[in-house]
């Protein structure tokens, strides 16, 4: 079975751009997770979609956005980047139905720099 | 206040031996999961290890196994017979409660390991 997949991996982008981030799940899982992974904050919770709703939702400004589409896959976007946006930004799909024992999955991550 | 708290930035093993990583949580919710995922240098975080508050025995996974003492709130992850490839950044994850509300993992800062010849 194929892994979590993300695109693009890596990004250059300028201060007051906007970016699209992109996550296709493990095939039958319904949940996406997002992460942000920086230096100095560590891994915080960006949000959760399940079925195409956003389900759980992390401590960003609402200049971070997602959606999710009818076959799971979903998407990220950031929009008027800040410096401070420069991370790795990790997907993780999970079945989505298995209470606490539901298991994340993580992509490879996409490298995002703001200029 | 910190809810997973791993109190090893740095750790050194020896090939062949086994290394233990720390790991403390901070829950009042009787029903919760723990996580142990690594994560190389390429990024990607692969998932290790998982223990159920309500899970009797210590879980275990081939060369990992997870020393889970309830009353003192810690989950430490247990690496036999160390491999050069187990050098990498191992976090550790704890998700509360059933609800949907309390569906994200909450991370650790890590512990980076470094296995030597």
């Amino acid at each position: 079975k194929a892994g979590v997949t993300q695109t693009p991996r890596y990004l250059i982008k300028t201060r007051g751009q906007q970016v699209t981030l992109s996550c296709s799940p493990i095939s039958g899982h319904r949940s996406v997770s997002w992460y942000q992974q920086t230096p100095g904050q560590g891994l915080q919770f960006l949000f959760e979609y399940f079925s195409e709703t956003q389900r759980n939702k992390g401590n960003f400004p609402g200049r971070f956005s997602g959606r999710q589409f009818s076959n799971s896959r979903s998407e990220m976007n950031v929009s008027t980047l800040e410096l401070g946006d420069s991370a790795l930004y990790l997907c993780a799909s999970s079945l989505g139905d298995r209470g606490q024992s539901d298991t994340q999955y993580f992509g490879p991550g996409t490298r995002l720099t703001v200029l | 206040a910190q809810k997973i708290t791993q109190t090893q930035p740095g750790m050194f093993v020896q090939e062949k031996e086994a290394v233990t990583l720390d790991c403390t949580y901070d829950t009042s919710d009787p029903s919760y999961g723990l996580f142990w995922y690594k994560q190389p240098s390429s990024g990607e975080m692969i998932f290790l290890i998982y223990q159920g508050s309500y899970d009797q025995q210590n879980a275990t996974e081939g060369r990992y196994s997870l020393n889970f003492q309830k009353a003192r709130k810690s989950a430490n992850l247990v690496i036999s017979a160390s491999q050069l490839g187990d050098s990498a950044m191992y976090f550790c994850a704890m998700r509360e409660g059933y609800s949907g509300s309390a569906r994200q993992l909450t991370f650790g800062s890590g512990t980076q390991l470094t296995v030597l010849p």
